[in-house]
């Protein structure tokens, strides 16, 4: 149990194009998800907190115009990187929270790969 | 700023011994704790979770909490090869379903 997927598990797209990624719960319903973003041979930085039905909470420094965010359902949510840059360039996880079970764990999803020539 | 520190790495152990991860935290609020394992170029997946003081084992590996202390551990027995990977630790952050997350501690395990 507690499965989340994400597609595409990788992208390589040109400069000022924008990309959409999905995650899926797809045993269970998450009330929340959380997308995170990992630079080589860095820890995970979370970028956002998505909850389903309201606005998403981008943590400082994020730009909520440029990394949208949709929680639409208890098991989908979607980032969309708008205009990306080289700099976008990064390893890409959501999370979703179990939260309607008895421990508040987040279960990874595997990640997408977004290259950005 | 809440924090996670581990050292990262990497650490060495040869097959069959016992590896040690350590992970402090300063929010002392923090009631939930989180040890991940992460496989170059995948994401991390679940290990396991601690909420109260002392040891909690499940199959090869324990975790270890003092709250006093602000101090989380993974106990890994009869390392195998298998188990190299980066380690992370992640603390839940007090009245949120938000984690931090430690830069992670990179484990080898020599054959």
């Amino acid at each position: 149990g507690a499965v989340v997927s994400q597609h595409p598990s990788w992208v390589i797209c040109k400069s000022g194009t924008s990309v959409k990624i999905e995650c899926r719960s797809l045993d269970f319903q998450a009330t929340t998800m959380f997308w995170y973003r990992q630079f080589p041979k860095q820890s995970l930085m979370l970028m956002a907190t998505s909850n389903e039905g309201s606005k998403a909470t981008y943590e400082q420094g994020v730009e909520k115009d440029k990394f949208l965010i949709n929680h639409a359902s208890l098991t989908l949510s979607t980032l969309t990187v708008t205009s990306a840059h080289p700099e976008d360039s990064s390893f890409y996880i959501c999370s979703a929270g179990h939260t309607r079970a008895r421990t508040d764990t987040q279960y990874f999803g595997p990640g997408t790969r977004l290259t950005v020539l | 700023q809440k924090e996670v520190e581990q050292n990262s790495g990497p650490l060495s152990v040869p097959e069959g011994a016992i590896a040690s991860l350590n992970c402090t935290y300063s929010d002392r609020g923090s009631q939930s704790f989180f040890w991940y394992r992460q496989y170059s170029g995948k994401s991390p997946e679940l290990i396991m979770f601690i909420y109260s003081n002392g040891d909690k084992e499940d199959g090869r590996f324990t975790a270890q909490l003092n709250k006093a202390s602000q101090y989380v551990s993974l106990l890994i027995r009869d390392s195998q090869p298998s188990d190299s990977a980066t380690y992370l630790c992640a603390v839940k952050v007090a009245g949120t379903y938000k984690y931090i997350f430690g830069t992670g501690t990179r484990l080898k395990v020599l054959a």
